[in-house]
């Protein structure tokens, strides 16, 4: 299964745009790019996913490189509450129910 | 729907007991999984299951037994407990496919002295 790459930590401002990078060079035309977050104290949980092309929902936005081997997760106003770790993983109709997190990128927000 | 639930959510074992983690989900979902997280790091799968009947292993398997007789439940057994195995464990379902959303458990906070 092809692997994702993040930062270990990020800083921000609150209320300012974080973007958060993801690499998946050896990513395939059928993986599905998903970013989990995970709160303090808690399980992780879904925050958005996409194919190809650029994706918005209420949380976050999700921009993909014309070639698919990077992808940035945007949160654009950044409040204490979106102080979490946040994973990039790679899904595909073959490895639902095994998908595997890496360490995923510790996200400080700083008052 | 109460979603993916887990108990107990925290247990003292000794080293050498054996005890069973609960986790059980209302979706309907196919796709179950174990995860563990050690203080720090992420998370990594244990077993998981693809259905009623059918599990497989994960990438740290070793000290740990599933078995999935029901759709809804998919409780891991730790055989002889050790302190490595001092962890927080979570256990997520899907429906599967690449589009689908894992929900994750609240955990189990496992100390093993």
């Amino acid at each position: 299964d092809a692997k994702t790459t993040q930062p270990n930590s990020m800083e921000s401002n609150e209320e300012e745009p974080v973007h958060l990078p993801c690499n998946h060079s050896t990513i395939s035309g059928t993986d599905y790019i998903h970013w989990y977050r995970q709160l303090p104290s808690q399980g992780p949980e879904y925050v958005i996913h996409g194919l190809t092309s650029n994706v918005n929902n209420r949380m976050a936005s999700l921009a993909i490189a014309e070639d698919r081997k990077s992808s940035t997760l945007i949160l654009h106003r950044a409040t204490l509450r979106d102080a979490a770790v946040y994973y990039c993983i790679l899904r595909n109709n073959t490895n639902a129910g095994k998908s595997t997190f890496g360490d995923g990128t510790t996200l400080t927000v700083k008052p | 729907n109460a979603g993916v639930t887990q108990t107990p959510k925290f247990q003292v074992l000794k080293t050498g007991q054996s005890m069973t983690l609960q986790c059980a989900q209302d979706m309907n979902h196919e796709y179950m999984s174990w995860y563990r997280q050690d203080p720090g790091m992420g998370l990594r799968l244990i077993h998981y299951s693809v259905g009623a009947g059918i599990t497989d292993q994960g990438e740290v398997p070793n000290g740990y037994n599933v078995s999935r007789s029901t759709t809804e439940d998919f409780p891991l057994r730790l055989l002889s407990a050790a302190p490595s195995q001092t962890s927080v464990y979570f256990c997520a379902s899907t429906l599967g496919g690449g589009t689908e959303t894992q929900y994750f458990g609240p955990g189990t906070r496992l100390l093993v002295l």
